[in-house]
């Protein structure tokens, strides 16, 4: 079964802390994607990479930056937590071409005090 | 740009009743549309997909056609149970482009 695996399904940090959130998948997928997901809003793209230490903007980047030094994994980074940051985190995984699809781990839901 | 839209939730309907939850898109090219599924708790998983116009994905039951003339990729099915409760989300992808665009979701209660 493929599978894409978050380190850590609920978290609770300060303002101002440095957050890190881990993805790992183990389908050999070439890109990899970090989406924010806040009620009424959908999901919305932070990054995304499609190669080992490749990384490009998504919609909304400002605040968050990734980390992809290895193909299974890809790091979301918070440097200085803020309370509109609060929100759940989903990261996802595919193999390339417009036909396929991305495969999500369970979702990471981050609160900042 | 691309963009997605889904009809607004929360939809409540009773068990077996008929259910559509309508999306309209807007893309350059011809895109490849897809439903996920959020059901409780959980992460997205994928429910059906369709790579042409007038294509058909089906699963578990919902379908959904891939209409170009309308650019539309409205999700059906014909007896919903309790277990179908859970967020769908309409999304799209264009040729070059390895991002999903999502529509904004749509809450769906069935009750008993």
């Amino acid at each position: 079964d493929v599978k894409v695996t978050q380190s850590s399904r609920y978290l609770v940090k300060r303002t101002g802390e440095k957050v890190f959130l881990e993805c790992v998948q183990d389908m050999d997928h070439e890109n990899m994607f970090w989406y924010r997901q806040d009620p009424g809003l959908g999901l919305r793209l932070i990054y995304f990479s499609y190669d080992v230490k490749m990384k490009e903007k998504g919609d909304i980047p400002e605040g968050y930056s990734v980390s992809r030094e290895k193909k299974e994994r890809f790091s979301l980074i918070l440097e200085s937590a803020s309370t509109n940051q609060t929100s759940m985190y989903l990261c996802a995984s595919s193999p390339p071409g417009a036909a396929r699809e991305l495969f999500f781990g369970e979702g990471s839901r981050l609160t900042v005090l | 740009g691309n963009s997605v839209t889904q009809m607004e939730g929360p939809v409540t309907l009773s068990e077996e009743a008929f259910l559509t939850i309508n999306c309209t898109y807007t893309a350059t090219g011809y895109p490849s549309l897809f439903w996920y599924v959020q059901y409780p708790g959980e992460g997205l998983q994928l429910l059906l997909k369709a790579t042409k116009a007038d294509d058909k994905g089906s699963n578990k039951g919902f379908e959904a056609t891939y209409r170009k003339e309308t650019t539309s990729f409205h999700l059906e099915k014909g007896s919903v149970q309790v277990s179908d409760s859970a967020v769908y989300f309409c999304a799209l992808k264009n040729f070059g482009n390895e991002k999903l665009t999502f529509g904004t979701g749509t809450r769906l209660t069935i009750i008993p």
